[in-house]
């Protein structure tokens, strides 16, 4: 069972990049990352998945080094729309009632 | 297209008495899921379902239990409600079996007393 490490919380500004870092040390070879974002009283939104190097959609980039310990979620110019909950989730394919959410990191994006 | 969909939203319950939270999802999904989320913490997986008929516990599985009579539905019971059990309880689906959720639903905001 692979256990995510995030920061609790991180600030921005309008416009900026931001980078979010998720350490999962024992992510086994069949584990893939996943990245959330939970706005108050809602449900977590996927935003994006990949397995390793870059992976990139229309709202977000995931980067997984070489040694797959860790992955950034990279959102560019961020609006205060983008104040949330973000969580990374490490989990095996058919791994359905293995995988657990870490405590997320709250991003505050300020003008 | 509705997606999931959690009732009720919101609930308050007695010590012991028992409920039943329901899901449904309109996408053809395989896989259904059951968390809860406390205050300040991420979610804890308390049952899975990969297809219809079939369930898994996840980490915090005592004092529920669920049923996945078709595809679309995933219920999730309390039989005997306790403090503990407040919370903030969300159901998700996903295509695939790969057991990461793809779609949640709003939640259901249960307190018990």
């Amino acid at each position: 069972l692979a256990k995510t490490t995030q920061p609790i919380s991180m600030d921005s500004y309008e416009g900026q990049e931001v980078n979010i870092t998720c350490s999962h040390n024992n992510i086994a070879t069949n584990d893939y990352i996943t990245w959330y974002q939970q706005f108050p009283s809602q449900g977590p939104r996927f935003i994006i998945q990949g397995y390793k190097t870059k992976v990139t959609n229309e709202v977000a980039s995931l980067f997984i080094p070489a040694d797959r310990k860790s992955s950034t979620l990279s959102l560019p110019r961020v609006s205060l729309s983008d104040t949330a909950v973000y969580y990374c989730l490490v989990g095996r394919r058919g791994g359905g009632n293995k995988l657990t959410f870490g405590t997320g990191t709250q991003l505050k994006v300020e003008l | 297209n509705a997606g999931v969909t959690q009732t009720p939203k919101f609930q308050v319950l007695k010590t012991g008495q028992s409920m039943t939270l329901q899901c449904a999802q309109d996408m053809n999904h395989n896989s259904m899921y059951w968390y809860r989320q406390d205050p300040g913490m991420g979610l804890r997986l308390i049952y899975y379902s990969a297809s219809e008929g079939t369930t898994d516990k996840g980490e915090v599985p005592n004092g529920y239990n669920v049923s996945r009579l078709n595809k679309r539905e995933f219920s999730l019971r309390l039989e005997s409600a306790a403090p503990s059990q407040t919370s903030v309880y969300f159901c998700a689906s996903s295509e695939g079996q790969d057991g990461q959720p793809q779609h949640f639903g709003d939640g259901t905001r249960l307190s018990i007393l």
